[in-house]
C-alpha cells in the first residue's frame, strides 16, 4: 500500500525558514518523481514544484510564487522528500501536501507563517 | 490567477448529469494531458480523471473525461449527495514549466 506521511509543520514568523519532509512508502521511490502541493486556507490547489527521479537527473521545477525562496531534495535511501522553505511569507500559510504519480498523497502538513 | 478556467459552482439534483469545463490554452490543455480531482472538505485530493479520459481503478464510471482543442470537461452522471465537493481540472504548462490547476468547481447536489 502507498504511503505518503507528511511532517515538520508548523507555526514560523515572516522571513524565517522551515524544512517539511515527506515520508514515503510502498512504491518504489527512487524512480518516482514527486511533487509538491499546497493549498491556503479556503482557497484552492497550488503546485509548488516537483523533483524527479535520479535517473532523470532529479532536477527540480517550482513555481514562479517560490522560485528562488524554495528548495525540493530527496533522499533515496531514506524514501523521503524534502521541501526547504526560506524567506516564508505570510502568503505561504498553507497545507503542504506531497504527491506522486498523481494519483498518491499524503494527509498534509499545515504551515502557518505569521508574526 | 489560474490560466486555467473553470465555472466556479454547479449544482444538480440527485440523479442528473453535471458538466464541468475547464478551459485553457495550447501551452496547457492544447498540448498536454488533463487531470481532475475531487477534493471532500478536509480532505487530501482524489485523482478521478488522468491522461485526459482514463480513471483509475475504483473510480466509478459515472465519472467521466473529455479534451478538445484548449478545453476539457468532466461529467458526472447520476449524482450523489456523497459528490458535493470541489473538483479541479489540471495539467502541465510547456510555457510555464509548472503544473497548474484550475480555481475548482464547487458542486452542489440539492
Amino acid at each position: 500500500e502507498v504511503q505518503l506521511v507528511e511532517s515538520g509543520g508548523g507555526l514560523v514568523k515572516p522571513g524565517e525558514s522551515l524544512r517539511v519532509s515527506c515520508a514515503a512508502s510502498g512504491f518504489s521511490f527512487s524512480d518516482a518523481w514527486m511533487s509538491w502541493v499546497r493549498q491556503s486556507p479556503g482557497k484552492g490547489l497550488e503546485w509548488v514544484g516537483r523533483i524527479k527521479a535520479k535517473t532523470d537527473g532529479a532536477t527540480t521545477d517550482y513555481t514562479a510564487a517560490v522560485k528562488d525562496r524554495f528548495i525540493i531534495s530527496r533522499d533515496d535511501s531514506k524514501g523521503t522528500v524534502f521541501l526547504q522553505m526560506n524567506r516564508l511569507k505570510t502568503e505561504d500559510t498553507a497545507v503542504y501536501y506531497c504527491t506522486t504519480k498523481f494519483n498518491y498523497w499524503g494527509q498534509g502538513t499545515l504551515v502557518v507563517v505569521s508574526s | 490567477q489560474s490560466v486555467l478556467t473553470q465555472p466556479p459552482s454547479a449544482s444538480g439534483t440527485p440523479g442528473q448529469g453535471v458538466n464541468i469545463s475547464c478551459s485553457g490554452g495550447s501551452s496547457n490543455i492544447g498540448n498536454n494531458y488533463v487531470y481532475w480531482y475531487q477534493q471532500l472538505p478536509g480532505m487530501a485530493p482524489k485523482l478521478l480523471i488522468y491522461r485526459n479520459y482514463q480513471r483509475p481503478s475504483g473510480v466509478p464510471d459515472r465519472f467521466s473525461g473529455s479534451k478538445s482543442g484548449t478545453s476539457a470537461s468532466l461529467a458526472i452522471g447520476g449524482l450523489r449527495s456523497e459528490d458535493e465537493s470541489d473538483f479541479y481540472c489540471a495539467a502541465w504548462d510547456g510555457s510555464l514549466s509548472a503544473f497548474v490547476f484550475g480555481p475548482g468547481t464547487k458542486v452542489t447536489v440539492l
